[in-house]
């Protein structure tokens, strides 16, 4: 069975642009989470998706946003990229229904924002 | 404000060490907490402590949940280099929504020379 795949691997913006990360579940897999992780921070939640709708969402400003496709792939947007934005995007799949020792994740997104 | 601290933020060992990683936690709606390994970049889980007192073993990583001090410990015996990771506790709590989050330690990050 295939992994939790992201995409782009790495990625380097400027402030103010935009950018769009992607995540391929694992199959079967209805559920996708969203993580950011930075040296200072550590791995901070930004929202879940199940079945194209957000289930859960963390406390990050509405420049972050996502969304899920019918085949539950999910997209997650930043707006106007800021310094602070830099990180590390993990993304993680679970089927919805099983707790979350069954997650996994995906080797995520590396963006740096110059 | 649901907070999870790790401790020691890093931590240098020789092979051979025994080690000791710490994890406190203050949420609201527990409902479990975790371990992961992150060595590059996905993190792997470990284990996941639902019960007070009860020891999860693996091999040579051992943890074990106190819930009356709100807090967990992991344990590495004989390490070895390939234990050099990030090692990230989370607890699972339940939101007002009545879906799970995850809330990650900034981890800690373990080096073992030989």
């Amino acid at each position: 069975k295939a992994g939790v795949t992201q995409t782009p691997r790495y990625l380097i913006k400027t402030r103010g642009q935009q950018v769009t990360l992607s995540c391929s579940p694992i199959s079967g897999h209805r559920s996708v989470s969203w993580y950011q992780q930075t040296p200072g921070q550590g791995l901070q939640f930004l929202f879940e998706y199940f079945s194209e709708t957000q289930r859960n969402k963390g406390n990050f400003p509405g420049r972050f946003s996502g969304r899920q496709f019918s085949n539950s792939r999910s997209e997650m947007n930043v707006s106007t990229l800021e310094l602070g934005d830099s990180a590390l995007y993990l993304c993680a799949s679970s089927s919805g229904f099983t707790g979350v020792e069954t997650q996994y994740f995906g080797p995520g997104t590396r963006l740096l924002v110059l | 404000e649901d907070k999870v601290v790790q401790s020691p933020l890093s931590l240098v060992v020789h092979e051979g060490d025994t080690v000791t990683l710490n994890c406190s936690y203050e949420v609201t709606n527990f409902r479990s907490l975790l371990w992961y390994k992150q060595e590059k970049k996905a993190p792997t889980f470990l284990f996941m402590l639902t019960s007070s007192g009860i020891e999860k073993k693996s091999g040579r990583l051992s943890s074990i949940l106190d819930k009356k001090e709100l807090s967990s410990i992991l344990n590495i015996t004989a390490t070895q280099t390939g234990d050099s990771a990030i090692y990230l506790c989370a607890v699972e709590a339940l939101t007002q929504g009545g879906s799970e989050k995850l809330v990650f330690g900034k981890g800690t990050k373990l080096t073992v020379n030989p």
